[in-house]
Parts: structure tokens; C-alpha cells; sequence
């Protein structure tokens, strides 16, 4: 059975910082994905990372896939209060097309 | 930009009732899926269909579960006799091309299901 740990599970800083979410599993993925979901709402894909070691930057978003893909991480870049929600890591496998989540980071970006 | 639409938003029935859930996905995608998420609890993956057959399912998607793309845009989701713990967000999600590598999903915004 694959499975995506998602770390930590909820995160508070004050508007400024920088903070890292992880994304790891001991399975190999074909891609993973970020999504970003509001109460009451579906998840929104953010990216997708598809090769080993690639890096994606979304404004101040930076998202990693490991050499392995087997991890990922998403990094913010002085945090502000509109980045605050549930952050959501899914990988799809190698040979099958459903997606495996991560139990989500809650985000709370403090004024 | 084009979305995927799910109706109704919240639906609330009996114990040992059917319901429907209704998506519309985006006009040329070619895979679609189900998933569901219990509240407070991990997005979980049902169902996903591509070229007018299931192609993998979980083993949530028990025989009280069926699926049907019945006019060629609506994508329906059926549980035959529901059951308490079938209350969760069910999420309709589309996808362009490509196997496991290929384009990221458009979700729906979810119908809420309370069984009571």
C-alpha cells in the first residue's frame, strides 16, 4: 500500500517568514502533485513535478520532487496572511492512475 | 476557465437510500474519477473511468457503488443503499491526456453528502 506522510500537520507563523512542508513516502511516484483547499471547497491544483529533482516556483511557492521521486517539498517565501489554507500533496503511481494523499498541512499566516 | 461541475452542492437522505451525485467534467478531458473525503480525514480515491468502463477502483467502491457517463457530459456517481458512514465531501475530478505522467485533475467543488 502507497503512502504520502505530510509534515507538519499544522503549521502558525507570523506574515514574513519563510516556512517547508514535506511530502514523503518509501513508494515511488510517477508525479506528484500540490494542491491548495479551502473549507467547503474542492482541492486546486497548484503543480505537478514530474521528474526527479525538478523545481517549480509559483510566485513565492517552491516545490521540489526528490532525485528518487519519492518526496517532495514546497517551500513559501515570506508568508503572507491571503497563503494561509490546507496545503495537499497527491502522488500518482507508477502504473495505475488514482492519486495518493498526504493528510494535508493546515497554514495559518499570522498578520 | 472551464470547470467541473457538481451537482447538487449538499444532499441529505434517509439511511438505505439511493442518491445520485452528478458532474459534469471539462468538455474534452478523457479520464474522469471520484473520490470522497470523510471530514476531518484524508481525500480518498473511489473510482476512475476512462473510455466508457471503470479502468481501477478502490475497495471502497464496493457493489453499492456505480458509476455511468449515461449522455457523454454528465459523469454520475450512485450509492444504491446508503449507509451512515457513506456521509462525506465527493469529489468529481477530470483530466486531460496522458497515463500516470500526464496533465494534473480539475476538481469539482464537491457535493456534501449527510446520511441520517
Amino acid at each position: 500500500t502507497q503512502l504520502l506522510e505530510q509534515s507538519p500537520q499544522f503549521l502558525s507563523i507570523q506574515e514574513g517568514e519563510n516556512l517547508t512542508v514535506y511530502c514523503n513516502s518509501s513508494s515511488v511516484f510517477s508525479s506528484l502533485q500540490w494542491y491548495r483547499q479551502e473549507p467547503g471547497e474542492g482541492p486546486v491544483l497548484l503543480v505537478t513535478v514530474v521528474t526527479g529533482g525538478e523545481v517549480k516556483k509559483l510566485k513565492r511557492l517552491t516545490f521540489q520532487f526528490g532525485d528518487a521521486r519519492k518526496d517532495s517539498s514546497l517551500h513559501i517565501t515570506a508568508a503572507q496572511p491571503g497563503d494561509t489554507g490546507l496545503y495537499l500533496c497527491a502522488g500518482a503511481g507508477i502504473s495505475n492512475y488514482q492519486l495518493i494523499w498526504g493528510a494535508g498541512t493546515k497554514l495559518i499566516i499570522k498578520p | 476557465e472551464p470547470e467541473v461541475t457538481q451537482t447538487p452542492s449538499h444532499q441529505v437522505t434517509q439511511m438505505g437510500q439511493e442518491v445520485i451525485l452528478r458532474c459534469v467534467p471539462i468538455s474534452n478531458h478523457l479520464y474522469f474519477y471520484w473520490y470522497r473525503q470523510i471530514l476531518g480525514q484524508k481525500v480518498e480515491f473511489l473510482v476512475s473511468f476512462y473510455n466508457n468502463e471503470i479502468s481501477e477502483k478502490s475497495e471502497i467502491f464496493d457493489d453499492q457503488f456505480s458509476v455511468e457517463r449515461p449522455d457523454g457530459s454528465n459523469f454520475t456517481l450512485k450509492i444504491r443503499s446508503t449507509k451512515l458512514e457513506d456521509s462525506a465531501m465527493y469529489f468529481c475530478a477530470s483530466r486531460g491526456t496522458g497515463g500516470p505522467l500526464g496533465d494534473g485533475y480539475t476538481f469539482g467543488s464537491g457535493t456534501r453528502l449527510t446520511v441520517v
